[in-house]
């Protein structure tokens, strides 16, 4: 069973620091995995999507990479700002389910 | 135009109820999801529908929970007999193709059994 780890629980940074998120899987046979923002009481918002042939994208200050042979996913943003506090999750897809991690609790303090 | 929408946006029913969510997807999308979200955790897959079909529902806790897309749009997810466990925010999710393309989640429904 596919097993999704993401590291740190939380996270709190000044405003303009750059920071990356990891995520990490235990089975690496997925078709793609996607980065999601969940802010308190919504719902979770996609933010980029790697297709399992591919090793990363890029989206405005965000860039996620995909290593599928070690099991690893890292979301990097770049000089965060105070919108950017939410919760960050991973999730990749095998067959017919998507596995999510518990995701990362991001704060951008001002 | 529109997302995904889900109704109601918050329930709280009563330890032994039944309670009924519903799902509309984005228009034309062929595949839906429903995710069940404890709270502190990620969500966790129930079920999952192409068009009216139910491929596969071996995320689903109980058999006191019943989903389906009859006229493959909508979807409603059925809890019966509600349990205190219960109690989490259901997402529903849809993507324009089959797997494996990107989902696109509605706000959820958070459900509290008391």
């Amino acid at each position: 069973k596919q097993e999704v780890t993401q590291i740190p629980a939380a996270l709190s940074v000044p405003e303009g620091e750059n920071l990356v998120l990891n995520c990490s899987f235990t089975d690496s046979a997925i078709y793609n995995l996607q980065w999601f923002r969940q802010d308190p009481g919504k719902g979770l918002t996609s933010l980029l999507l790697i297709q399992s042939s591919q090793r990363e994208q890029t989206s405005g200050r965000l860039n996620a990479s995909l290593d599928k042979s070690s099991g690893r996913s890292t979301l990097y943003i770049a000089a965060s700002q105070p919108g950017d506090s939410a919760t960050y999750l991973c999730a990749v897809k095998n067959d017919n389910d998507m596995r999510f991690g518990a995701g990362t609790r991001l704060t951008v303090k001002p | 135009g529109a997302g995904v929408s889900q109704s109601p946006r918050y329930k709280v029913a009563k330890r032994g109820q039944d309670v009924a969510l519903r799902c509309d997807p984005i228009s034309g999308h062929v595949s839906l999801f429903w995710y069940q979200q404890a709270l502190g955790q990620g969500p966790e897959f129930l079920t999952y529908f192409q068009n009216e079909a139910q491929l596969d529902k071996s995320g689903l806790p109980s058999d006191r929970f019943f989903a389906e897309r009859p006229e493959g749009s909508v979807s409603t997810l059925k809890i019966q007999r509600t349990q205190q466990e219960d109690s989490a925010v259901y997402l529903c999710a849809s993507s324009p193709r089959m797997l494996p393309y990107e989902q696109y989640f509605g706000p959820g429904t958070r459900l509290t059994v008391t």
